[in-house]
């Protein structure tokens, strides 16, 4: 049973371009969440999705990020005209079902923006 | 507005011995704890986590406590294997729909020396 599956590991991406960063959950898995970690911080939450619907977006910057979660494919997210301030480690995780049950974390995608 | 505090950036300790990680949160709505560890480059890996109905968890060298009234938790680790060496988050949830959003700590880097 494979673990939750970002792609890529790491993305270079320059100032202005657009990072696609994907998310295939666990077997099972019909929650996904998306996180950041800037240099020296913690794990902040952006965005809670369950299958082709958002429900809770109130961590995710107010211009330029969207995320989805297809019926059919990987969870998605979206950064257009990439800023220098957006290199981060970007984690998503997965769970069964809501809390009380543990969420499974992927091993992240390193973006770069020069 | 940090809702989730690990005070100590940093705790060596030596092997075999007890390491205590510690997490304070302010948000009573809490009810859901969580402890991550994580090695550089890879995702968080879910460690034991507590319901607020308890205040003690335990999961072989791992003991978790969770104190209501204080508003805070602690983590144990007994005996300490130089294999802990490695970033451990504290995370908190709350009921949000049945969602598992997690609210994360900066993290303490422990080091277990030989």
């Amino acid at each position: 049973n494979a673990g939750v599956m970002q792609n890529p590991r790491h993305l270079v991406r320059r100032r202005g371009q657009e990072a696609r960063l994907r998310c295939s959950p666990m077997k099972g898995h019909s929650h996904v969440y998306w996180y950041r970690q800037l240099p020296e911080e913690g794990l902040k939450f952006m965005v809670y999705l369950q299958k082709e619907n958002i429900i809770d977006e109130s961590g995710m910057p107010k211009e330029r990020f969207s995320a989805e979660f297809p019926k059919e494919g990987p969870s998605i997210l979206r950064i257009q005209q990439v800023v220098r301030g957006d290199s981060a480690a970007y984690f998503c995780a997965s769970s069964p079902q809501g809390v009380g049950t543990e969420a499974f974390f992927g091993q992240g995608t390193r973006l770069t923006v020069v | 507005d940090q809702q989730v505090k690990q005070n100590s950036p940093s705790l060596s300790v030596q092997e075999g011995r007890i390491s205590i990680l510690n997490c304070d949160y302010t948000n009573s709505m809490f009810d859901y704890f969580l402890w991550y560890k994580k090695y550089p480059a890879e995702g968080p890996t879910f460690l034991i986590s507590i319901s607020s109905i308890k205040d003690k968890n335990e999961d072989g060298r791992f003991t978790v406590f969770l104190n209501k009234s204080a508003k805070h938790l602690s983590l144990h680790i007994v005996p300490s294997q130089p294999g802990d060496s490695a970033v451990y988050f504290c995370a908190a949830s709350e009921e949000t729909g049945g969602g598992n959003k997690l609210t994360f700590g900066t993290g303490t880097q422990l080091k277990v020396e030989l």
